[in-house]
């Protein structure tokens, strides 16, 4: 059982260039999540799907989009990479949309993002 | 969303209990309390969560005080594989977002 998977793990990027971040869960979970995580800070979140076929910005969405692309599937995209971008960044999904509480967050382990 | 507060960073020694506090003053009374640890290099992972009663369970415990505005995540017995960073979160029922602070480091000591 995997869980959440994520590829690339790591990457370096030239200023302006884009990418795909993919994301693969395998938990028959409905809801995803695309968080950064900068030196020193907590998560923020950038965007999540509450279920397959919807996608919801979250604290920091500028410069990336999303697309849900199945129910295991959820990829970030970069369009054009600002050094500001050089994060970690986390896929997670958890089991139920809008559980009352419960919903524990499994996490993949990080794609480490580099913008020169 | 409601705001947790937690000390930057703890020691402990090995094999000795651990009490990570943390303050929710503006919790709501539907708010589920959540902590994570993340480990070094690795993506978060869940610990435990509560709402009003203390909880239990084979990674650690969750005191919960009786007005909800404080908790304690309790590790009985450091290892130092629980060194990591500890995570506070509010859960807003029904809500979609899980806002992460900036946690408290764990170090323990042998």
């Amino acid at each position: 059982n995997a869980g959440v998977t994520q590829t690339p793990k790591f990457q370096v990027l030239k200023t302006g260039q884009s990418m795909t971040l993919q994301c693969a869960q395998d938990m028959n979970h409905n809801s995803m999540y695309w968080y950064r995580q900068d030196p020193g800070m907590g998560l923020r979140l950038i965007y999540y799907s509450a279920s397959e076929g919807t996608t919801d910005k979250g604290e920091v969405p500028n410069g990336y989009n999303v697309s849900r692309l199945n129910k295991r599937e959820f990829s970030l995209r970069l369009e054009s990479a600002a050094p500001s971008q050089t994060s970690v960044y986390f896929c997670a999904s958890t089991r139920l949309a809008g559980t009352p509480g419960t919903g524990e967050l499994f996490f993949g382990e990080g794609s480490r993002l580099t913008v020169l | 969303d409601a705001k947790t507060t937690q000390p930057n960073s703890m020691e402990s020694n090995e094999e000795e209990p651990v009490h990570l506090p943390c303050n929710h003053s503006t919790i709501s009374g539907t708010d589920y309390i959540h902590w994570y640890r993340q480990l070094p290099s690795q993506g978060p992972e869940y610990v435990i969560h509560g709402l009003t009663s203390n909880v239990n369970n084979r990674m650690a415990s969750l005191a919960i005080a009786e007005d909800r505005k404080s908790s304690t995540l309790i590790l009985h017995r450091a290892t130092l594989r629980d060194a990591a960073v500890y995570y506070c979160i509010l859960r807003v029922p029904y809500g979609q977002n899980f806002v992460f602070g900036p946690g408290t480091r764990l170090s323990v000591l042998p």
